[in-house]
């Protein structure tokens, strides 16, 4: 079985300070996918970042980038520069490799992060 | 289409009444994923489809809830008799068949159930 854990239920950001979203994750499996996705007041669902569990470089996409330590089991989310509008929930999950949780996104219980002015 | 695409956006039944949802995924995209979502928290994986075939069922409440994708039409989640812990959004996501691990799962904008 996998499992995400977000340990941080809120977090608060001055405007352009970088802040760091915590992911902890449990998987047998020895492939695996981890992805981050935001999803603002309004309810939609945006995907933001994905690592492998094979890429050894940390992914990153403009101002996001994603702290994988593997032997941690950890996929931290950093975002630099926050801004307004990275107000939101933020889920981080998890896509198995075998059996059951082949293809199924696994989501943690989420981050609100907030962005002060 | 290249988006997925849920209908209706809000859905309001009483107590024991039948839900019925809709789903058109992207456009080749051969898998398809239900999930649940009450009060903004953590999902709840439903039911998933690799084309018209149920992959993954094991999230489902079978004795109420009902889920098909056939051919050449959105799939459908139908919740039979609806209870009010049903409350919540319903998300209907698509991901492409190749290398599935490794691709983003593309979602839609949702259906809020509300039983009354």
């Amino acid at each position: 079985a996998q499992k995400i854990t977000q340990t941080q239920p809120g977090m608060f950001v001055q405007e352009k300070e970088a802040v760091t979203l915590d992911c902890t994750y449990d998987t047998s499996d020895q492939s695996y996918g981890l992805f981050w996705y935001k999803q603002p007041s309004s309810g939609e669902m945006i995907f933001l970042i994905y690592q492998g569990s094979y890429d050894e470089q940390n992914a990153t996409e403009g101002r996001y980038s994603l702290n994988f330590q593997k032997a941690r089991k950890s996929a931290n989310l950093v975002i630099s520069a926050s801004q307004l509008g990275d107000s939101a929930m933020y889920f981080c999950a998890m896509r198995g490799g075998s059996g059951t949780s082949y293809g199924k996104l696994t989501f943690g219980q989420g981050t609100i992060l907030t962005v002060h002015p | 289409g290249e988006e997925v695409a849920q209908t209706p956006k809000h859905l309001v039944r009483g107590e024991g009444q039948k839900a019925k949802l809709y789903c058109a995924p992207i456009k080749g995209h051969s898998y398809v994923f239900w999930y649940q979502q009450v009060l903004k928290n953590e999902f709840k994986f439903l039911i998933s489809f690799q084309n018209e075939n149920v992959f993954d069922e094991t999230g489902m409440p079978k004795e109420r809830f009902s889920a098909k994708c056939l051919p050449n039409s959105p799939c459908s989640l139908e919740i039979q008799a609806t209870k009010l812990e049903d409350s919540a959004v319903y998300f209907c996501a698509s991901s492409q068949g190749s290398r599935i691990m490794n691709t983003e799962a593309f979602f839609g904008q949702g259906t809020r159930l509300t039983v009354v």
